[in-house]
């Protein structure tokens, strides 16, 4: 079956800090691909999302690059902020049934 | 962007007793809603895919007598966690799908359900 592979957190970074946090993921076909953020005490928000290879997702300032030769989708900012601490959470979709397949997802946590 | 919503927020229940969880989308209309299980620190784990009108597509391993799931109507589903017992102490999430956004998923905002 499909499965996603993303960094184990938590990562704590200072404010201003480069973020990245690696997704890899396994599926049959070619999926869409999907960043979700979970912050404190909320329900899962869909950060960005790339629908076919070479594409990429952007938003607040966060950015990631459907990679089909590497089966991969890498979360960057370049300068995070207090802010963007939260849960990330890579998943892969099929388009047949819009299933998301999530990865275990990533804490970070951005001090001052 | 759309707006689910989920009820309760957070239940506490008796072992033995049965719990309804609701989830509706409040401003489109979700044909297929979907519900999750998150546990501590762990990611989301699809149950079942909730369809509008007909009997829902349980994931292997989840057990539809356990988890009954009822989508009656375009803005509301239901999962009922029928005997429950401590083990099934969890986070519930669900989505709704909203085909006019592109097919993408709105997320509730969870039901922690704590079984004594």
């Amino acid at each position: 079956g499909d499965s996603v592979t993303q960094m184990e957190g938590p990562v704590t970074l200072s404010e201003e800090a480069f973020l990245t946090i690696n997704c890899t993921y396994t599926a049959t076909g070619y999926p869409s691909l999907f960043w979700y953020v979970q912050y404190p005490g909320e329900g899962l928000q869909l950060l960005l999302k790339a629908t076919k290879a070479d594409d990429k997702g952007s938003n607040k300032g966060f950015e990631a690059t459907y990679r089909k030769e590497t089966t991969s989708f890498h979360l960057e900012k370049g300068s995070v902020q207090v802010s963007d601490s939260a849960v990330y959470f890579c998943a892969p979709s099929k388009a047949a049934g819009n299933k998301l397949t999530f990865g275990g997802g990533t804490r970070v946590l951005v001090k001052p | 962007g759309a707006v689910v919503s989920q009820h309760p927020s957070r239940v506490i229940c008796k072992s033995g007793t049965s719990v309804k969880i609701e989830c509706r989308s409040l401003d489109f209309q979700a044909t297929t809603m979907f519900w999750y299980r998150q546990f501590p620190k762990q990611s989301l784990m699809l149950m079942a895919t909730s369809n509008e009108g007909s009997k829902a597509t349980y994931e292997q391993g989840v057990e539809k007598d356990k988890f009954l799931i009822n989508h009656a109507s375009l803005t509301l589903s239901t999962l009922t966690v029928t005997s429950a017992h401590p083990e099934d102490s969890s986070f519930y999430i669900c989505s709704a799908l909203d085909r006019g956004l592109g097919n993408e998923q709105f997320f509730g905002p969870g039901t922690r359900l704590t079984v004594l």
